[in-house]
């Protein structure tokens, strides 16, 4: 079965770029989904389709899709960053949602 | 604003059943398929099921084939998942979420989690 792969945890000081990968699986041939959770919250959407952002994401937040990597990119971290983070992507053969396991941003 | 409220939730006993539902306001719940999504304690997001827009197709994670029915009532603008023969292992936060757009599968929003604890 498809599987996304993530680092279980990244860590990175206040003011310098953040990059949360997502691998394994030939992402390049499909949408990728980011999303954050905070302790006790539901999880938020902060990019869509490898590289969108919501209404009401900062633009810190970027994402890219190449060969078999996905990443997020969080620039000029912050404090209020800190959270879990999930890739997520659509697999159509079994009808299937994927995620990856999820990468614990702290942000020293 | 668009809202999703989850009730249901709660302890059950090991092989017995419980009744997620998830209320919808806010957009046109029967134009838009629902999923449902948990998450163990401590642990990462797990797709369990999802419904299209009409009811018509549903697909389930093998880990609930069998056991959990997922459901929606287009008229109460309300998505359920009847879940049975609970075991130890789907003790978990169960979210519904809504899935942004026919054509590309994500969930732009989701709803406050609620809590089923499968303990004897």
């Amino acid at each position: 079965s498809y599987v996304l792969t993530q680092p279980p945890s990244v860590s990175v000081a206040p003011g310098k770029t953040a990059r949360i990968t997502c691998g394994e699986g030939n992402t390049g041939s499909k949408s990728v989904h980011w999303y954050q959770q905070k302790p006790g919250q539901a999880p938020v959407l902060v990019v869509y389709d490898d590289s969108d952002r919501p209404s009401g994401i900062p633009e810190r937040f970027s994402g890219s899709n190449s060969g078999n990597t996905a990443t997020l990119t969080i620039s000029r971290v912050e404090a209020g960053d800190e959270a879990d983070y999930y890739c997520q992507v659509w697999e159509s053969t079994s009808d299937q949602v994927i995620f990856g396991g999820g990468t614990k941003l702290t942000v020293l | 604003e668009v809202q999703l409220v989850q009730s249901g939730g709660g302890l059950v006993q090991p092989g017995g059943s419980l009744r997620l539902s998830c209320a919808a306001s806010g957009f046109t719940f029967s134009s838009y398929t629902m999923n449902w999504v948990r998450q163990a304690p401590g642990k990462g997001l797990e797709f369990v099921s999802g419904i299209s827009s009409n009811g018509r197709s549903t697909y389930y994670a093998d880990s609930v084939k069998g056991r959990f029915i997922i459901s929606r009532d287009n008229s109460k603008d309300t998505l359920y998942l009847q879940m049975g023969s609970l075991r130890a292992e789907d003790k978990a936060v169960y979210y519904c979420a809504r899935v942004a757009s026919p054509y590309i599968y994500y969930f732009d929003y989701w709803g406050q989690g609620m809590l089923v604890t499968v303990s004897s």
